[in-house]
């Protein structure tokens, strides 16, 4: 069955850095756009990051634009979000989630959590 | 910047009708998409490109847009239905990605 699985988290100290994994199986990886989300705790829902189905495009959102990259490996079926000067409101429960034709993030992880604590 | 706006809560009993709202202005040009997130899971997509419903979702959820608002409606609410609801959409441009504040609907 399609499956994401999300990876890396933890906790850091601010202005470190970390990269968080996602694992996919059960569909052909690198037909899909993927997005990184994100929910800090008790708060709403925040799209970071998007990437190309063939890793030619990214886009991020202004809260991490400079800091974040997004890259994916579709050899391994992987997705990265590679996160530098971490902030303190950076966080949160991190998802990889799936695009599909018309259907934005049709598929998430179960999402892990990074803690950026001094 | 753009932003969708939703209200906070919204509450009902059991076997009535509840209604989420999004609204934005691009909604007009944008699809919506909702997105149901029971406590403690991840969310999971009940809407797209407006009123379409993925397979596996009761039909009592529907989704509807107008001018510049979305609406997420469920039919017969029942108490598993207790949850967050978020609307998703780009701006104009396409350019920005954004969540509504999300809704938290409780039936009780």
């Amino acid at each position: 069955q399609v499956q994401l699985v999300e990876s890396g988290g933890g906790v850091v100290q601010p202005g470190k850095s970390l990269r968080l994994s996602c694992a996919a199986s059960g569909f052909t990886f690198s037909s899909h756009a993927m997005h990184w989300v994100r929910q800090a705790p008790g708060k709403g829902l925040e799209w970071v990051a998007v990437i190309s189905y063939d890793g030619n495009s990214e886009h991020y959102a202004d809260s991490v634009k400079g800091r974040f990259t997004i890259s994916r490996d579709n050899s391994k079926s992987t997705l990265y979000l590679q996160m530098n000067s971490l902030r303190v409101e950076d966080t949160a429960v991190y998802y990889c989630a799936r695009e599909e034709v018309a259907r934005p993030f049709d598929t998430w992880g179960q999402g892990t959590l990074l803690t950026v604590f001094s | 910047s753009y932003e969708l706006t939703q209200p906070p809560s919204v509450s009902v009993s059991p076997g009535q009708t509840a209604r989420i709202t999004c609204s934005g202005d691009a909604l007009p040009k944008k699809y919506a998409s909702w997105y149901q997130q029971k406590s403690g899971q991840a969310p999971v997509l009940v809407i797209y490109e407006d009123s379409k419903r993925p397979s596996g979702i009761p039909n009592r959820i529907s989704g509807s847009s107008s001018g510049t608002m979305a609406t997420l409606t469920i039919s017969g609410a029942q108490v598993e239905d207790e949850a967050d609801f978020y609307c998703y959409s780009t701006d104009s441009s396409g350019d920005h990605r954004i969540f509504g504040g999300g809704t938290k609907l409780t039936v009780l």
